[in-house]
């Protein structure tokens, strides 16, 4: 059964710094995995989808890279804003299974002016 | 883009009545959408998956004839929760795609509150 896991589960950095979300994932057999953003009470922004046949997918000031053999992705945010504060989720699909999503529990970022 | 709509965005009922939460593709026609509930501060949990014209296939645990989905159209889906409880109390949020291992397009969450 797959699992996501992310740490940390909430960081707190200063305006202006570069940081890295992990997630991990016990079944190197994913079809893709993404990384969402979700603002308090609000639905999912997906921000990065990355291919199983993929190494990374930037999008301005993000870029998510994937490591299938270690089971392992990262989210990269360069020079954060108080507007990037959000919880992060990174998320898998299996191959074979309908599109489903297995997510991880989040990383709750803060960026302080 | 494509955009998943969700209604109402938040509900108040009462405990042992029944709630209905429509998820709606705007702009697309979604042969497949999924419904989620998340607690607060946790992740996203997969409760079933429905495909247009046929019955929706639930996740362990939960229960079916509790949390009723109806997917009529290739633009609407419905989960209908039963006999509420104050449990049920959660986060509801929807997603559509337009097929098995589609992108998927997440509206924007209905807040259910049991009292």
């Amino acid at each position: 059964k797959q699992e996501v896991t992310q740490i940390p589960a909430a960081l707190s950095v200063p305006e202006g710094e570069n940081l890295v979300l992990n997630c991990s994932f016990t079944d190197s057999a994913i079809y893709n995995l993404q990384w969402f953003r979700q603002d308090p009470g609000k639905g999912l922004t997906s921000l990065l989808l990355i291919q199983s046949s993929q190494r990374e997918q930037t999008s301005g000031r993000l870029n998510a890279s994937l490591d299938k053999s270690s089971g392992r992705s990262t989210l990269y945010i360069a020079a954060s804003q108080p507007g990037d504060s959000a919880t992060y989720l990174c998320a898998d699909a299996a191959p074979g299974q309908g599109g489903k999503l297995i997510f991880g529990q989040g990383t709750e970022l803060s960026v302080k002016p | 883009g494509a955009v998943v709509s969700q209604h109402p965005s938040r509900v108040i009922c009462k405990s042992g009545t029944s709630v209905k939460i429509e998820c709606r593709s705007l702009d697309f026609q979604a042969t497949t959408m999924f419904w989620y509930r998340q607690f607060p501060k946790q992740s996203l949990m997969l409760m079933a998956t429905s495909n247009e014209g046929s019955k929706a296939t639930y996740e362990q645990g939960v229960e079916k004839d509790k949390f009723l989905i109806n997917h009529a159209s290739l633009t609407l889906s419905t989960l209908t929760v039963t006999s509420a409880h104050p449990e049920d109390s959660s986060f509801y949020i929807c997603s559509a795609s337009e097929g098995l291992q589609e992108t998927q397009y997440f509206g924007p969450g209905t807040r259910l509150l049991v009292l």
